[in-house]
């Protein structure tokens, strides 16, 4: 069985900070995705990799995906407490399915 | 905008009960799925569909059958329920695999049951 390994679990900052979530895995992907879970909706996609070593950005969110197509990052500059969520990654394993890492929760103070 | 619609977004049952989770989406996806969401569990995946009337079993799909009849709507059916299976139970949609090589999923609101 795949698995996608979060982390970490928890990170509460204060307004501005940066911060790194990391999403790793041993096996291979042939894409990635992060979603963002707010309290009481659904998980929304926020962005799909797909090549090794791809990096996106989101206004303040960059997403990059290891050269092996293993892992992945999420980095957030100056966050802001609308940024207060679930941040998941699911990994899309060779027949098309979602493996979801268990999340990362994230807390902005102001 | 996808919408996935769930017709409940809490539930209470008692142990025994059989329950049922509607979930409708109004974008024509030819895929459906029922993930069950638990603390530092992640989602797991229950049931999925990639068409009317077929059906495939996820990770988790023991005590949990699922019934699709039209396209659009996709229902979780627990046949017996059990404090096991208090959680959060998610729906999603999704275009068809393949092609571009991924395929986002659009999620509901989530339905929380409670099993007592």
């Amino acid at each position: 069985t795949q698995l996608l390994e979060q982390s970490p679990q928890f990170l509460s900052i204060q307004e501005g900070e940066n911060l790194t979530v990391y999403c790793n895995s041993s096996s291979v992907f042939s894409s990635l995705q992060w979603y963002r879970q707010e309290p009481g909706e659904g998980p929304v996609l926020l962005v799909t990799v797909v090549t090794g070593g791809e990096v996106k950005k989101l206004k303040r969110l960059t997403f990059q995906f290891g050269d092996a197509r293993k892992d992945s990052s999420l980095h957030i500059t100056a966050a802001q407490p609308g940024d207060t969520g679930l941040y998941l990654c699911a990994g899309e394993d060779s027949s098309y399915k979602l493996i979801f890492g268990s999340g990362t929760r994230l807390l902005v103070r102001p | 905008d996808v919408k996935v619609t769930q017709s409940s977004r809490y539930l209470v049952k008692r142990t025994g009960e059989k329950v049922f989770l509607e979930c409708v989406q109004d974008m024509d996806h030819e895929n459906m799925f029922w993930y069950r969401q638990d603390p530092g569990l992640g989602l797991r995946l229950i049931y999925f569909s990639y068409d009317v009337k077929m059906k495939e079993k996820g990770d988790i799909p023991e005590g949990y059958s699922v019934s699709r009849e039209k396209k659009e709507r996709f229902s979780l059916i627990l046949e017996s329920a059990s404090t096991n299976q208090t959680s959060m139970y998610l729906c999603a949609s999704s275009p068809p695999w393949g092609g571009t090589g991924f395929s986002p999923l659009h999620f509901g609101n989530g339905t929380r049951l409670t099993v007592t």
